[in-house]
């Protein structure tokens, strides 16, 4: 267990409304993402985050921003939700600066009608 | 580019029987290698991975992977399956020169029949 919680795990909202959705870790890790899961389409990566302050686009970043202001928090903003959005959002973390490998939270099911 | 490419999306097996997913990779440098679990409504769990050394890695669970480096793959494989066992599987790889990201795979679903 990383001790990644993802808040809220469920949120249903109406296409132009802003969304934020938080990524709390309580290990002090120095790098984050957020990815998107769709059927036919694995996990893309949206946006990731290297430090506090410090982050970078990933493969799928356009209509999505991302604020790190403490080490612990990661969140990610729907600036203006549209239906394509819809999907299950993961937060990682990496625990290992040799390998990677990434451990991720529960994720949060955003449905945008 | 790297890609990931995972042959089957679906993979229907009867409980003890062994099982086969398939994962080959793009890459034009090195790459860590990475098979995740996710059960049902549940977030993403490593499984095993393959960093350097020997080519076949297992897990706690019966599973193993084996890295061809000339065939650019890193298939999993357990002898015989289990009905818990039912679950999607994603294969990622980590280049080496792209820092922390992980390219997926698009999944493979493996359904445990009794």
């Amino acid at each position: 267990d990383a001790g990644i919680t993802q808040s809220p795990r469920h949120k249903v909202t109406e296409t132009g409304t802003p969304v934020t959705l938080r990524c709390h870790q309580t290990e002090n890790h120095r790098y984050m993402y957020w990815y998107r899961q769709d059927p036919g389409h694995g996990l893309r990566l949206i946006h990731y985050s290297y430090g506090v302050k410090d982050t970078d686009k990933g493969e799928v970043s356009d209509g999505y921003s991302v604020s790190r202001s403490k080490t612990e928090d990661f969140l990610l903003t729907l600036e203006s939700a549209t239906s394509s959005q819809t999907s299950v959002y993961f937060c990682a973390i990496s625990l290992d600066t040799l390998s990677y490998e990434q451990y991720f939270g529960p994720g949060t099911r955003l449905t945008v009608t | 580019a790297q890609s990931v490419t995972q042959l089957d999306s679906q993979v229907p097996v009867f409980e003890e029987a062994p099982v086969e997913l398939r994962c080959n990779y793009s890459s034009s440098v090195s790459v860590y290698l990475f098979w995740y679990v996710q059960y049902p409504n549940q977030g993403l769990q490593l499984l095993l991975k393959y960093l350097s050394g020997s080519t076949l890695v297992e897990s706690i669970n019966g599973f193993e992977a084996e890295f061809n480096k000339s065939q650019t793959s890193f298939h999993l494989r357990k002898p015989s399956v289990h009905i818990s066992d039912t679950a999607e599987y994603f294969c990622a790889v980590r280049p080496y020169n792209q820092g922390g990201k992980l390219i997926f795979g698009q999944g493979t679903e493996l359904s445990v029949k009794p």
